[in-house]
């Protein structure tokens, strides 16, 4: 059964810190992976989309990783803001002919000053 | 980036009317948007494929004679809730996909939401 687990559930961290949340995942055949930002009441904001031949990707503060081996990857925050503060969900694509999408339950993460 | 928007926002409505969710694609064309409802602490759930012409394809689940989908334009696609029941209260969630990008790495760009309430 094709599924995306992450975790934490949720994290709380000050300002300016950095964390890591974690994306694990058993979807066949896999195509590719992404990270979402969603605020509150939002939809969600593409972060970064990463295939099977790409092991890490940037986006400002944002780095994602992808291990297909082991099927999991992380998405590292740096120097964390208060704007931060959101549910950060991955999404596998499975590599059938409808693309479909797969998504996780999201790490509601929560940035205090 | 590129923008899609909803309209309404939120919506109240009282058990047993029926509600409809536009979403617009504003700055391109999407020959395909997709539906999605999510409940409280859970991730988006994919309700539905709609596309620009044609009959929208439901995922298992989801009953399509409830859930009416309307892909008139390649800018605007609406989501119908048919007889609504305060367990279809929900926020429901519509994408559309850049042009030209049908394909594993597609482009998906998400509306910002509509909060439905039935009572």
């Amino acid at each position: 059964k094709n599924q995306v687990e992450q975790s934490p559930q949720s994290l709380i961290i000050l300002e300016g810190k950095n964390c890591t949340l974690q994306c694990n995942y058993t979807v066949s055949p896999f195509s590719n992976l992404r990270w979402y930002k969603q605020d509150t009441g939002r939809g969600p904001v593409s972060l970064t989309i990463m295939t099977f031949s790409e092991n890490t990707k940037s986006n400002g503060r944002y780095t994602a990783t992808l291990d297909a081996d082991t099927k999991q990857s992380s998405l590292h925050i740096t120097a964390s803001q208060l704007s931060d503060s959101a549910s950060y969900i991955c999404v596998v694509s499975a590599g059938d002919s409808n693309y479909q999408l797969i998504w996780g339950a999201g790490t509601k993460l929560i940035i205090k000053p | 980036g590129a923008v899609v928007s909803q309209h309404p926002s939120r919506v109240i409505c009282k058990s047993g009317t029926s509600v409809k969710i536009e979403c617009r694609s504003l700055d391109f064309q999407a020959t395909t948007m997709f539906w999605y409802r999510q409940f409280p602490k859970q991730s988006l759930m994919l309700m539905a494929t709609s596309n620009e012409g044609s009959k929208a394809t439901y995922e298992q689940g989801v009953e399509k004679d409830k859930f009416l989908i309307n892909h008139a334009s390649l800018t605007l696609s609406t989501l119908t809730v048919t007889s609504a029941h305060p367990e279809d209260s929900s926020f429901y969630i519509c994408s559309a996909r850049y042009p030209l990008q049908e394909g594993p790495t597609d482009t998906q760009y998400f509306g910002p939401g509509t909060r439905l309430t039935v009572l």
